[in-house]
């Protein structure tokens, strides 16, 4: 247990559909982030809030809709997605500090688009 | 942000010492090493940071030389559980966490 709890762990949804996934954090951190994992190949980041700002998106398709409602919860709605879009998808969080800090993991949703 | 390069793979076999190096060539002032191990399905888990010299925990060490260039992830008497793949990256409290291919390690019996 990390103090990240991503819900649902496991998403199957047709190309029409529209889901969300939830992250949340016990952490106390006042930055949280998304990550796409598809298969075999490295993480890459999505969005990045720091204090519920969006400050981080590397040009993502707006199909991808993410939603910081507060620094501890963290949501990516999903709208009209392509097959290639199925992976697994993680939320983490840290907290911004001028030097050191880690990001800490949950443990991702496995989507998977039909 | 500083470039890493790991190798891909790596095999050991259990009860092995296990040293991963990650070269960063261009790593600037500020910046830590971080180390990350992830198995498969799940997220990365945080293993240790540094930044300079020797730093060690009850799960690995991390030797960090005077040019902080290079470091290298040590893991005592590996297990079949060690297999995973470990992530080296480095950053100075900014918001990218950027992670590379990592080095897949595969412990044998």
């Amino acid at each position: 247990e990390t103090g990240v709890t991503q819900t649902p762990r496991h998403l199957v949804m047709g190309m029409t559909n529209k889901k969300s996934l939830k992250c949340e954090q016990h952490l106390g951190h006042n930055a949280m982030y998304w990550y796409k994992q598809s298969a075999k190949k490295p993480l890459e980041l999505m969005f990045v809030y720091s204090l519920e700002e969006r400050v981080e998106n590397n040009s993502v398709p707006s199909r991808f809709s993410p939603e910081c409602p507060n620094s501890s919860h963290l949501f990516l709605h999903l709208h009209t997605l392509q097959p290639e879009d199925s992976a697994l998808y993680l939320c983490a969080s840290s907290q911004k500090r001028l030097m050191n800090t880690e990001a800490f993991f949950g443990q991702g949703t496995r989507l998977t688009v039909v | 942000l500083a470039k890493t390069t790991q190798p891909i793979s790596m095999d050991s076999y259990e009860g092995q010492e296990v040293n991963i190096t990650c070269s960063h060539n261009n790593i600037a002032t500020n910046d830590y090493i971080t180390w990350y191990q992830q198995f498969p399905s799940q997220g990365p888990r945080f293993i240790i940071q540094g930044y300079k010299t020797k730093v060690t925990n009850e799960v690995a060490s991390l030797f960090i030389p005077a040019d902080r260039k290079s470091s290298t992830l040590s893991l005592p008497r590996v297990s079949l559980s060690d297999t995973a793949v470990y992530y080296c990256l480095v950053a100075s409290g900014t918001y990218k966490y950027i992670f590379g291919t990592g080095t897949r390690l595969k412990v044998l019996a």
